[in-house]
């Protein structure tokens, strides 16, 4: 079964950091690029982050430019957020997804409280 | 707010049709290919249409898109209760200003 699995989220206080990890199964990882993008409570998607399949590329949005960096790495089938300098405002569910014709595998989803 | 403009809300009784329009520029819709979500309350998102009017596997007929210039449509027909959820467009976007992907702000689908 194809997979996306997110782990680490949790609540921590404004300014500190959280690394966010993605455990990808049933697909061949290493061919595809991966997205990472969030939920805050009651509002819509925003996209976060992109790396290609080779980690020569990497997106972000202005909104965490600076402070969080994506990384994968392929021997273990996993994608990294790292989140420092934390904000109330990145309170949210964080999700991997696959940008395969459009965004078609997504996880389930960690939930990162940012607390002041 | 969001890049892509979509209504907040739709409604429509059980065996209707809904459209719900996705509105962006050049940047974005009008240079890539849309894709529609789907998420039901408390869950992930999940892929419904991809390239403007593709449907993702398993999808039913009763999903269908499409798109025109800088605007897309989805459009769901025989409308059943288990259609509740929230709906979202995608698409790429060249604008250094508006990053590497955009969503729209989501469209409230009540089923009555």
């Amino acid at each position: 079964e194809v997979q996306l699995v997110e782990s680490g989220g949790g609540l921590v206080q404004s300014g500190g950091s959280l690394r966010l990890s993605c455990a990808a199964s049933g697909f061949t990882f290493s061919r595809y690029n991966m997205n990472w993008v969030r939920q805050a409570p009651g509002k819509g998607l925003e996209w976060v982050s992109y790396i290609s399949r080779s980690s020569s590329i990497m997106y972000y949005a202005d909104s965490v430019k600076g402070r969080f960096t994506i990384s994968r790495d392929n021997a273990k089938n996993s994608l990294y957020l790292q989140m420092n300098s934390l904000r109330d405002e990145d309170s949210a569910v964080y999700y991997c997804a696959r940008p395969y014709y459009g965004m078609d595998i997504w996880g389930q989803g960690t939930t990162v409280t940012v607390s002041s | 707010q969001s890049v892509l403009t979509q209504p907040p809300s739709v409604s429509a009784a059980p065996g209707q049709k809904v459209t719900i329009s996705c509105s962006g520029s050049i940047s974005n819709i009008g240079n890539n290919y849309v894709s529609w979500y789907q998420q039901l309350p408390g869950t992930a998102p999940k892929l419904l249409i991809y390239d403007n009017d593709k449907r993702y596997s398993g999808i039913p007929d009763r999903f269908s898109g499409s798109k025109s210039g800088t605007s897309a449509t989805l459009v769901i027909t025989g409308l059943q209760t288990g259609d509740e959820a929230d709906y979202y467009c995608g698409t790429g976007d060249s604008s250094l200003s508006a990053g590497h992907w955009v969503f729209g702000g989501g469209t409230k689908l009540t089923v009555l």
